[in-house]
C-alpha cells in the first residue's frame, strides 16, 4: 500500500536558521514525489517535485528536497528561514498513471521564530 | 497564463441543505480537474476527479457528487449537507495526459461551514 508520513506536525525555528521538514513514504511503484506549501486561508503552491530525474531537487523560495530511495524519504531543507516561510507543509506521493493514487501527507506546520 | 477560481470563497449553510460549488479554469483546454477536501488540522482529501466533459471519477463515498458539464468548470454538489461536511475544498488542475509527473495547480478554496 502507499502511504506518506510526515514525521512533525508541528516544526518551530529562528530566523536566519535552517529548515528540515521530514517526510516518508511508503510506494510498491516507483513514485513523483510532491512539497506544496499553504498559507492560512490560500489554495495549494508548488514548491517542488521529483520524478526520478536528478535525486536533489531545488524548488522556489530557497527550499531543496533529496529523494532518498534506501531511506523512503524526501524530507524538505532550507539553509536561513526567512518569516514569509511560516505555512502549511504537505509532502505528497503520486503513483503513475492513476489520479486516484494521490496520496497527501498530514501537513508539517512551520513556525518562524524572530 | 492559467489561472483558477472558485466560489464562493465562504460559505455558511444549514444541515440538510443543498450545495453547489464552482471552479473554473482559464487559459488551457481539457485539464484534468480535481476536487479535495481538508478538514481542520488534516491533510487533503481527493475527492474526484475528471479528465473530460462528463467523465467524472470518485474516490470516497460520501454524500457529495461532482460534474463538468464545460470543459473548463468543475462543481461539487451535495442535495443535503452533513455536519462532517464542512472544511476547506480546493479545486485543482494539471495538464493532461493523466501521469504521476502532473503538477497540480490549485485554486484559492472555499471554506465551507455546515451548522
Amino acid at each position: 500500500a502507499q502511504s506518506v508520513t510526515q514525521l512533525d506536525s508541528h516544526v518551530s525555528v529562528s530566523e536566519g536558521t535552517p529548515v528540515l521538514l521530514r517526510c516518508n513514504y511508503s510506494s510498491s511503484y516507483s513514485p513523483s514525489l510532491f512539497w506544496y506549501v499553504q498559507h492560512p486561508n490560500k489554495g495549494l503552491q508548488l514548491l517542488l517535485k521529483y520524478t526520478s530525474a536528478a535525486t536533489l531537487v531545488k524548488g522556489i523560495n530557497g527550499f531543496e528536497a533529496e529523494f532518498k530511495k534506501s531511506e523512503t524519504s524526501f524530507h524538505l531543507t532550507k539553509p536561513s528561514a526567512h518569516m514569509s516561510d511560516a505555512a502549511e507543509y504537505f509532502c505528497v506521493v503520486r503513483i503513475y498513471s492513476s489520479a486516484s493514487k494521490i496520496i497527501f501527507g498530514s501537513g508539517t506546520r512551520l513556525s518562524i521564530r524572530p | 497564463s492559467q489561472t483558477i477560481h472558485q466560489w464562493p470563497a465562504t460559505l455558511v449553510q444549514p444541515v440538510g441543505s443543498p450545495l453547489s460549488l464552482e471552479c473554473t479554469v482559464e487559459g488551457t483546454s481539457n485539464p484534468n480537474l480535481y476536487w479535495y477536501r481538508q478538514a481542520a488540522g488534516r491533510g487533503l482529501q481527493l475527492l474526484f476527479y475528471s479528465v473530460g466533459i462528463g467523465q467524472i471519477s470518485s474516490e470516497v463515498p460520501q454524500n457529495l457528487s461532482a460534474s463538468r458539464p464545460q470543459d473548463r468548470q468543475f462543481i461539487l454538489s451535495s442535495k443535503k449537507l452533513l455536519l462532517s461536511d464542512s472544511g476547506f475544498y480546493l479545486c485543482a488542475w494539471s495538464v493532461p495526459p493523466l501521469g504521476a509527473s502532473d503538477t497540480q495547480y490549485f485554486g484559492p478554496g472555499t471554506r465551507l461551514t455546515v451548522l
